[in-house]
């Protein structure tokens, strides 16, 4: 079964500096998908990025980027010039594709920015 | 309209009441979910439909009924729930099959007395 782990419960960055949040996973698909979801306060998920393993091309999103080691089963978020919005829990999540729903969420990073 | 609309937000329901938490997307996505997240936890899946049938039940309780009435909505029907039922429920929707991205609404908190 997949698992996805986060081992930072809790981060704090202070505002207009770069953060970068764990994510490891295990698997044993070749194909596969990654995010990083954000829950601000007022509780909606929103995807943050989506990275193919397929492609060796890291994805980045304005000031959100990840470093992809799939060989090494890693998925970080690094975020740049972080802002007060950027304040929520952040989820790392695994799917493997096709007709499969499911999605696998990791414990989840509590982000704090201060000012 | 890429929105997910969830009602009620909030919501306070005894052991005995029937309630429903519904669900409303316009973007033409034909798969849609229930998740239940417990505070500081990340989301469980529930129920997913597809097409407007049931394809996902993640052995949830009988106490918690689903509905798609139509391509655009999705209810959760409650009864006789107990207080660990107590949660934010979130209802998402994606595009098709593929998890290409899923879309969240803002959820019900749900207490159960």
């Amino acid at each position: 079964a997949q698992t996805v782990t986060q081992s930072q419960p809790e981060m704090s960055v202070q505002e207009a500096e770069t953060v970068t949040l764990s994510c490891t996973y295990d698997t044993s698909e070749s194909d596969y998908y990654l995010f990083w979801y954000k829950q601000p306060p007022s509780r909606q998920m929103i995807l943050v990025i989506r990275q193919e393993a397929y492609k060796q091309q890291n994805a980045t999103e304005n000031r959100f980027s990840v470093n992809f080691q799939k060989a090494a089963k890693s998925f970080s978020l690094k975020i740049s010039d972080s802002q007060l919005g950027d304040a929520a829990m952040y989820f790392c999540a695994y799917h493997s594709g096709g007709s499969n729903y499911k999605l696998t969420f990791g414990k989840g990073t509590l982000l704090t920015v201060n000012p | 309209d890429t929105e997910v609309t969830q009602t009620p937000k909030h919501l306070v329901m005894g052991m005995t009441n029937k309630k429903s938490l519904k669900c409303e997307q316009h973007m033409g996505h034909r798969a849609m979910y229930w998740y239940k997240q417990k505070a500081k936890k990340p989301p469980e899946l529930m129920f997913v439909y597809s097409y407007e049938k049931l394809s996902i039940n993640e052995s949830v309780p009988s106490r918690f009924s689903p509905e798609c009435p139509n391509s655009s909505l999705l209810n959760l029907h409650l009864h006789a729930l107990q207080p660990e039922d107590s949660a934010l429920y979130l209802c998402a929707s994606s595009q098709e099959v593929v998890i290409e991205k899923l879309f969240f609404g803002s959820g019900t908190q749900l207490s159960v007395l």
